[in-house]
Parts: C-alpha cells; structure tokens; sequence
C-alpha cells in the first residue's frame, strides 16, 4: 500500500542554518506530494506541493523536488528564522484516491 | 467563516459515553475529510465525504464510528462507546469540487477528544 517515511526528530538549528527534512515514499501510480506545516496552536497548512516527476514546489524560503528514480520528496532551505518552528509533515495523495497519506512527522526547534 | 471550523476544540468524556465531533467546511467545498491524528504520529484517513454520500470510508477503524453530512455542507462525526484508544486529534478538512490528486485540502484545527 502506499506509505511515506519522513526523518524523525527533533530537528533542532540556530538560525540561519541549512535544513533538509527527508522524505521517501511508497506509492502505486503517480502520486501527488505534500509538505504540511503546524506551527503551534494552529491547524494544519499546506507548505508546497509538487504534482509530477521533477517538479520543484516551493514557497516562504521552502524547496522540495519531486525524485521518482528515489522516490523522495526532501525539504530544504538555506536559512531557517526561529518562527519557521514548527512541525512539518510530508504527504502523499494518489490519483486513485483523494485521502491523504500522511509522514509521522518532524518537529523542527531554530534556536536564535 | 473564512476556514475550516471544527467544535468543540476540547472534549473530555468517560469511557463507553457517546460524543459527537462537529465539522463546519469553508462555504462551497464539497469535499469533506475525517482525519485522526494520535500523539507524535501524523494524521490518519477516517473518510471522505463528497456532497452528502460517503465516498470513502475505509479509514473508520469499527463500527463504533459513524460519521454524516446531511445537507453536504456540516459533517458529525460520532463515536459510541468510547474507549481510551480513541483519545486523539479528530482534524476535518475541505476541499473545492473537482477535487483530484493535486487538490489542496484546507484543514481545521481539531478536536481534541480525551476518554478518561
């Protein structure tokens, strides 16, 4: 069945450092991918996504590239702020269903 | 509202007492979505409502679990006979029509469920 394997943490940084958060996933067909972000005390929103083989999703500093020869969907930025403290979760929707399917889950903590 | 509204936000009940868990979707989505998020895990697919019928409810872990959306637009979520094990995030989300594997899902921010 499909599936997807996120780094676990805590991640934590100082401010201003490099961050990636691996990604992999299992799936049949051609799946959609997700970055999820919950900043706390607040709902789930939707950081990037990428919708076919080699596309790149990006938004608020955040980059992720769709790899179907290693099935990965790792997020990146160059240069973390302490309020990009959150939890990140990536996901995964196939065209044959509508449900997402969900990674644990990466807290990352930026310390200033 | 603008979002996703979800009530209560906290819900604490005795085991095997019955509760409900209301949803309210941003106007015009008519896709619904159940979601139950455990500690330090992500969330979980319940099911899947389009319009008022049940698409997919492969997610419902028993028959203890029920959900409805009569008039296609607030679901309810109900649990009978709660035990321990359901205590969890219940996160719904929304989505516009056509929905697809691209489609954004707009989430609410949860009812906390505790079953003491």
């Amino acid at each position: 069945g499909n599936s997807v394997t996120q780094m676990e943490g805590p991640v934590t940084l100082s401010e201003e450092a490099f961050l990636t958060i691996n990604c992999t996933y299992t799936a049949t067909g051609y799946p959609s991918l997700f970055w999820y972000v919950q900043y706390p005390g607040e709902g789930l929103q939707l950081l990037l996504k990428a919708t076919k083989a080699d596309d790149k999703g990006s938004n608020k500093g955040f980059e992720a590239t769709y790899r179907k020869e290693t099935t990965s969907f790792h997020l990146e930025k160059g240069s973390v702020q302490v309020s990009d403290s959150a939890v990140y979760f990536c996901a995964l929707k196939s065209g044959a269903t509508n449900k997402l399917i969900f990674g644990t889950g990466t807290l990352l903590a930026v310390q200033p | 509202g603008a979002g996703v509204s979800q009530t209560p936000s906290n819900k604490v009940t005795e085991k095997g007492k019955y509760v409900e868990l209301r949803c309210d979707p941003i106007s015009g989505h008519t896709a619904l979505y159940w979601y139950r998020q455990s500690l330090g895990q992500g969330p979980e697919f319940l099911i899947y409502f389009q319009g008022t019928g049940a698409a997919d409810d492969s997610g419902l872990p028993n028959d203890r679990f029920f959900a409805v959306r009569p008039e296609g637009s607030v679901s309810t979520l109900k649990i009978q006979r709660t035990e321990r094990g359901d205590s969890a995030v219940y996160l719904c989300a929304s989505s516009p029509t056509p929905t697809g594997a691209n489609t954004e899902a707009f989430f609410g921010q949860g009812t906390r469920l505790t079953v003491v």
